[in-house]
């Protein structure tokens, strides 16, 4: 079992500061680690895939990064409407096998 | 653009049964999977199951299997996940996503969710 361990809990920051998500991954299946962002009362939105690649649309502050098991989510300089949660997800080699962390919460400082 | 709508809100007792549906517009239909993954109070992600909306087949997280269907109904372009003998610990956001591409690993359109409330 995939287990996904995502730090800090909570990041309190300012527009304009840079933003720094972790995202540890129990086992290694590759680089094939997506990152999502969730609104209050939205669904979550796909924004970044393979561990750096930016889905369609998703602005060039968000950058994603891998080293080994360990992946990080930066977002450059941080704009009002990226306060949110973030989430890593990863399917395993099993289909049915599939993992979310338990989320971090950028919130303005 | 792709749409996925989903049912609206339920309520029901321990022990019931719930089916909510997603509908899918702006792609091909039978070309992609779903899947379903729900949000409890927590406020974490969890995956249910996944249907390949061409053949039928499905899979479903070994959580639920047992009391988890998925379907589909090509004609309606709609998905169903039909979750029975609830309990209070089943109350949650359940969403509908469709995977990206071919590999279909990562969910990149959702749908607005359909909340669950159990309780007597």
């Amino acid at each position: 079992e995939i287990v996904l361990t995502q730090s800090p809990a909570t990041l309190s920051l300012s527009p304009g500061e840079r933003a720094t998500l972790s995202c540890r991954a129990s086992q290694g299946v590759g680089a094939y680690l997506a990152w999502y962002q969730q609104k209050p009362g939205q669904a979550p939105r796909l924004l970044i895939y393979d561990a750096s690649t930016r889905a369609t649309g998703i602005p060039a502050r968000f950058s994603g990064s891998v080293s080994g098991t360990d992946f990080s989510l930066t977002i450059s300089s941080l704009e009002p409407e990226d306060f949110g949660v973030y989430y890593c997800q990863q399917r395993g080699y099993r289909p049915t096998e599939w993992a979310f962390g338990q989320g971090t919460k950028v919130d303005m400082k | 653009q792709v749409q996925l709508v989903q049912s609206g809100a339920e309520v029901k007792k321990p022990g019931a049964s719930v089916m909510i549906s997603c509908t899918a517009s702006g792609y091909s239909f039978s070309s992609f999977g779903l899947n379903w993954v729900r949000q409890a109070p927590g406020p974490s992600l969890e995956w249910v199951g996944w249907v390949n909306a061409g053949t039928g087949d499905t899979l479903y997280s070994q959580k639920f299997q047992g009391r988890v269907s998925i379907t589909r109904d090509t004609s309606a372009n709609t998905a169903y996940l039909e979750l029975r003998s609830l309990t209070s610990e089943d109350t949650a956001l359940y969403f509908c996503a469709r995977g990206r591409g071919g590999r279909q690993i990562y969910l990149e359109h959702w749908g607005q969710g359909s909340l669950v409330t159990v309780s007597s």
